[in-house]
Protein backbone atom coordinates (compact mmCIF):
# COMPACT_ATOMS: atom_id res chain seq x y z
CA UNK A 1 0.00 0.00 0.00
CA UNK A 2 1.33 2.90 -1.12
CA UNK A 3 1.58 6.03 1.96
CA UNK A 4 -0.10 8.57 -0.14
CA UNK A 5 -2.63 7.41 -3.04
CA UNK A 6 -4.50 9.79 -4.97
CA UNK A 7 -6.48 8.54 -8.24
CA UNK A 8 -4.43 9.66 -11.50
CA UNK A 9 -7.12 10.91 -13.51
CA UNK A 10 -7.90 12.54 -15.87
CA UNK A 11 -11.11 13.91 -14.25
CA UNK A 12 -12.72 15.67 -16.46
CA UNK A 13 -15.06 18.82 -15.15
CA UNK A 14 -17.45 21.72 -16.85
CA UNK A 15 -16.61 24.75 -16.18
CA UNK A 16 -18.44 26.48 -13.15
CA UNK A 17 -18.83 22.94 -11.74
CA UNK A 18 -17.54 21.49 -7.79
CA UNK A 19 -14.02 19.53 -8.79
CA UNK A 20 -13.89 17.04 -5.89
CA UNK A 21 -9.94 15.83 -5.67
CA UNK A 22 -9.43 13.26 -2.69
CA UNK A 23 -6.42 11.91 -1.22
CA UNK A 24 -6.15 9.16 1.14
CA UNK A 25 -2.52 8.40 3.07
CA UNK A 26 -1.53 5.07 5.27
CA UNK A 27 0.07 6.79 8.89
CA UNK A 28 -2.74 7.48 11.37
CA UNK A 29 -0.14 9.73 13.34
CA UNK A 30 -0.04 11.99 10.37
CA UNK A 31 -0.24 15.68 11.43
CA UNK A 32 0.46 17.65 8.55
CA UNK A 33 -1.43 18.06 4.61
CA UNK A 34 -1.18 19.88 1.91
CA UNK A 35 -2.51 20.35 -1.28
CA UNK A 36 -0.16 21.81 -4.51
CA UNK A 37 -1.46 22.89 -8.17
CA UNK A 38 1.17 21.86 -10.76
CA UNK A 39 0.49 23.39 -14.17
CA UNK A 40 2.20 21.37 -17.47
CA UNK A 41 6.18 21.80 -17.11
CA UNK A 42 5.84 24.03 -14.58
CA UNK A 43 6.57 23.03 -10.54
CA UNK A 44 4.29 22.74 -7.77
CA UNK A 45 2.53 25.77 -6.15
CA UNK A 46 1.30 25.57 -2.37
CA UNK A 47 -2.38 26.33 -2.53
CA UNK A 48 -3.93 25.18 0.57
CA UNK A 49 -2.91 23.30 3.83
CA UNK A 50 -4.91 21.73 6.51
CA UNK A 51 -3.78 20.86 10.45
CA UNK A 52 -6.87 19.90 11.72
CA UNK A 53 -9.91 17.94 11.54
CA UNK A 54 -12.69 19.64 9.43
CA UNK A 55 -13.09 22.17 6.80
CA UNK A 56 -10.68 25.38 6.09
CA UNK A 57 -12.02 27.66 3.09
CA UNK A 58 -9.65 30.00 0.75
CA UNK A 59 -11.40 31.69 -2.03
CA UNK A 60 -12.64 29.16 -4.03
CA UNK A 61 -10.67 26.15 -2.26
CA UNK A 62 -11.93 24.35 0.83
CA UNK A 63 -9.68 21.42 2.04
CA UNK A 64 -11.28 19.08 3.67
CA UNK A 65 -9.60 16.69 6.40
CA UNK A 66 -10.66 13.49 7.96
CA UNK A 67 -8.24 12.03 10.65
CA UNK A 68 -10.45 8.73 11.40
CA UNK A 69 -10.71 7.67 7.83
CA UNK A 70 -7.62 8.90 6.62
CA UNK A 71 -7.88 11.11 4.29
CA UNK A 72 -8.09 14.95 2.66
CA UNK A 73 -9.73 16.48 0.21
CA UNK A 74 -9.64 19.56 -2.08
CA UNK A 75 -12.81 20.88 -3.47
CA UNK A 76 -12.59 23.67 -6.40
CA UNK A 77 -16.04 25.81 -6.54
CA UNK A 78 -16.80 27.20 -9.89
CA UNK A 79 -14.19 25.69 -11.68
CA UNK A 80 -12.50 27.66 -14.28
CA UNK A 81 -10.23 26.62 -17.59
CA UNK A 82 -7.29 27.60 -15.51
CA UNK A 83 -7.89 25.29 -13.31
CA UNK A 84 -7.01 22.33 -15.33
CA UNK A 85 -3.71 21.23 -13.77
CA UNK A 86 -1.97 18.60 -12.25
CA UNK A 87 -2.68 18.62 -8.50
CA UNK A 88 -0.47 17.12 -5.91
CA UNK A 89 -1.28 16.03 -2.52
CA UNK A 90 1.16 16.09 0.53
CA UNK A 91 1.53 14.62 4.25
CA UNK A 92 3.86 14.58 6.86
CA UNK A 93 3.91 11.05 7.44
CA UNK A 94 4.87 10.29 11.71
CA UNK A 95 6.30 7.69 11.78
CA UNK A 96 9.04 8.72 9.08
CA UNK A 97 12.52 10.06 10.70
CA UNK A 98 13.98 13.11 9.00
CA UNK A 99 10.93 14.85 10.66
CA UNK A 100 11.28 17.53 7.58
CA UNK A 101 10.46 15.27 4.88
CA UNK A 102 6.60 15.02 3.02
CA UNK A 103 5.08 12.03 1.09
CA UNK A 104 4.00 13.60 -1.73
CA UNK A 105 1.02 11.36 -4.18
CA UNK A 106 1.31 10.54 -7.81
CA UNK A 107 -1.30 13.01 -8.57
CA UNK A 108 -4.42 13.86 -10.06
CA UNK A 109 -4.72 15.54 -13.34
CA UNK A 110 -7.91 17.83 -13.95
CA UNK A 111 -9.51 18.77 -16.91
CA UNK A 112 -11.74 22.04 -16.40
CA UNK A 113 -13.99 22.16 -20.07
CA UNK A 114 -15.41 24.71 -21.22
CA UNK B 1 6.97 35.73 -0.95
CA UNK B 2 9.16 32.63 -0.41
CA UNK B 3 11.82 32.74 -3.38
CA UNK B 4 13.36 29.99 -4.17
CA UNK B 5 15.90 30.05 -7.30
CA UNK B 6 17.24 27.62 -8.92
CA UNK B 7 20.39 28.54 -11.55
CA UNK B 8 19.57 26.87 -14.51
CA UNK B 9 16.23 26.65 -15.90
CA UNK B 10 17.59 24.48 -18.80
CA UNK B 11 20.91 22.85 -18.84
CA UNK B 12 22.02 19.77 -21.55
CA UNK B 13 25.20 18.22 -20.35
CA UNK B 14 27.05 15.00 -21.68
CA UNK B 15 27.60 11.54 -20.44
CA UNK B 16 30.33 11.22 -17.69
CA UNK B 17 30.44 14.79 -16.87
CA UNK B 18 30.29 16.53 -13.37
CA UNK B 19 27.14 18.28 -13.17
CA UNK B 20 26.56 20.93 -10.62
CA UNK B 21 22.67 22.13 -9.73
CA UNK B 22 22.33 25.12 -7.50
CA UNK B 23 19.52 26.31 -5.71
CA UNK B 24 19.31 29.47 -3.53
CA UNK B 25 16.55 30.33 -1.02
CA UNK B 26 16.18 33.85 0.54
CA UNK B 27 13.80 33.05 3.24
CA UNK B 28 16.54 31.73 6.31
CA UNK B 29 14.65 28.39 5.78
CA UNK B 30 16.07 25.03 7.81
CA UNK B 31 15.48 22.47 5.17
CA UNK B 32 16.15 22.54 1.84
CA UNK B 33 15.28 19.42 -0.81
CA UNK B 34 16.14 18.18 -3.79
CA UNK B 35 13.59 15.78 -5.99
CA UNK B 36 13.59 14.25 -9.34
CA UNK B 37 10.39 14.73 -11.09
CA UNK B 38 10.06 11.61 -14.30
CA UNK B 39 6.14 11.11 -15.94
CA UNK B 40 4.38 8.02 -13.81
CA UNK B 41 6.89 8.13 -11.23
CA UNK B 42 5.96 11.34 -9.39
CA UNK B 43 8.69 13.34 -7.18
CA UNK B 44 11.15 11.45 -5.57
CA UNK B 45 13.64 12.39 -3.03
CA UNK B 46 16.89 12.67 -3.99
CA UNK B 47 18.55 14.29 -1.08
CA UNK B 48 17.56 16.97 1.99
CA UNK B 49 19.31 18.89 4.68
CA UNK B 50 18.03 20.07 7.67
CA UNK B 51 21.03 22.50 8.88
CA UNK B 52 24.26 23.67 7.50
CA UNK B 53 26.21 21.07 6.52
CA UNK B 54 23.98 18.20 7.18
CA UNK B 55 22.35 15.87 4.90
CA UNK B 56 20.51 13.20 4.48
CA UNK B 57 19.80 10.64 2.14
CA UNK B 58 15.75 10.52 0.56
CA UNK B 59 14.60 7.60 -1.69
CA UNK B 60 16.89 7.52 -4.81
CA UNK B 61 20.12 9.00 -3.92
CA UNK B 62 22.33 7.00 -6.09
CA UNK B 63 24.51 9.06 -8.09
CA UNK B 64 24.38 12.02 -6.57
CA UNK B 65 25.97 14.08 -3.88
CA UNK B 66 24.89 17.60 -2.00
CA UNK B 67 26.64 19.77 -0.51
CA UNK B 68 25.76 22.57 1.78
CA UNK B 69 28.33 24.85 3.35
CA UNK B 70 25.39 28.35 3.70
CA UNK B 71 21.99 27.98 4.84
CA UNK B 72 20.43 29.35 1.90
CA UNK B 73 22.45 27.23 -0.58
CA UNK B 74 21.77 23.78 -1.42
CA UNK B 75 24.10 22.05 -4.90
CA UNK B 76 22.96 18.62 -6.25
CA UNK B 77 25.95 17.13 -7.74
CA UNK B 78 25.84 14.75 -10.56
CA UNK B 79 29.36 12.70 -10.00
CA UNK B 80 29.09 11.25 -13.69
CA UNK B 81 25.97 12.15 -15.57
CA UNK B 82 24.13 9.44 -17.63
CA UNK B 83 21.20 9.17 -19.60
CA UNK B 84 19.01 7.91 -16.82
CA UNK B 85 19.26 10.66 -15.10
CA UNK B 86 17.59 12.98 -17.15
CA UNK B 87 14.58 14.25 -15.72
CA UNK B 88 13.26 17.51 -13.94
CA UNK B 89 15.23 18.43 -10.91
CA UNK B 90 13.18 20.83 -8.63
CA UNK B 91 14.57 21.92 -5.09
CA UNK B 92 12.32 23.32 -2.73
CA UNK B 93 12.76 24.77 1.17
CA UNK B 94 10.88 24.55 4.53
CA UNK B 95 10.86 25.82 7.72
CA UNK B 96 10.20 23.83 10.87
CA UNK B 97 8.92 20.73 11.29
CA UNK B 98 6.05 19.67 9.22
CA UNK B 99 5.92 23.45 7.37
CA UNK B 100 4.43 23.46 3.62
CA UNK B 101 7.75 23.22 1.20
CA UNK B 102 8.17 25.62 -1.31
CA UNK B 103 9.50 25.05 -4.67
CA UNK B 104 11.98 26.70 -7.09
CA UNK B 105 11.11 26.83 -10.95
CA UNK B 106 13.02 23.42 -11.80
CA UNK B 107 15.83 22.57 -14.17
CA UNK B 108 15.32 20.55 -17.32
CA UNK B 109 18.15 18.38 -17.12
CA UNK B 110 19.50 16.61 -20.63
CA UNK B 111 22.36 14.12 -20.47
CA UNK B 112 23.30 13.25 -23.75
Amino acid sequence: QKEVEQNSGPLSVPEGAIASLNCTYSDRGSQSFFWYRQYSGKSPELIMFIYSNGDKEDGRFTAQLNKASQYVSLLIRDSQPSDSATYLCAVKISRIQGAQKLVFGQGTRLTINP
Amino acid sequence: DVKVTQSSRYLVKRTGEKVFLECVQDMDHENMFWYRQDPGLGLRLIYFSYDVKMKEKGDIPEGYSVSREKKERFSLILESASTNQTSMYLCASSNGNGQPQHFGDGTRLSIL
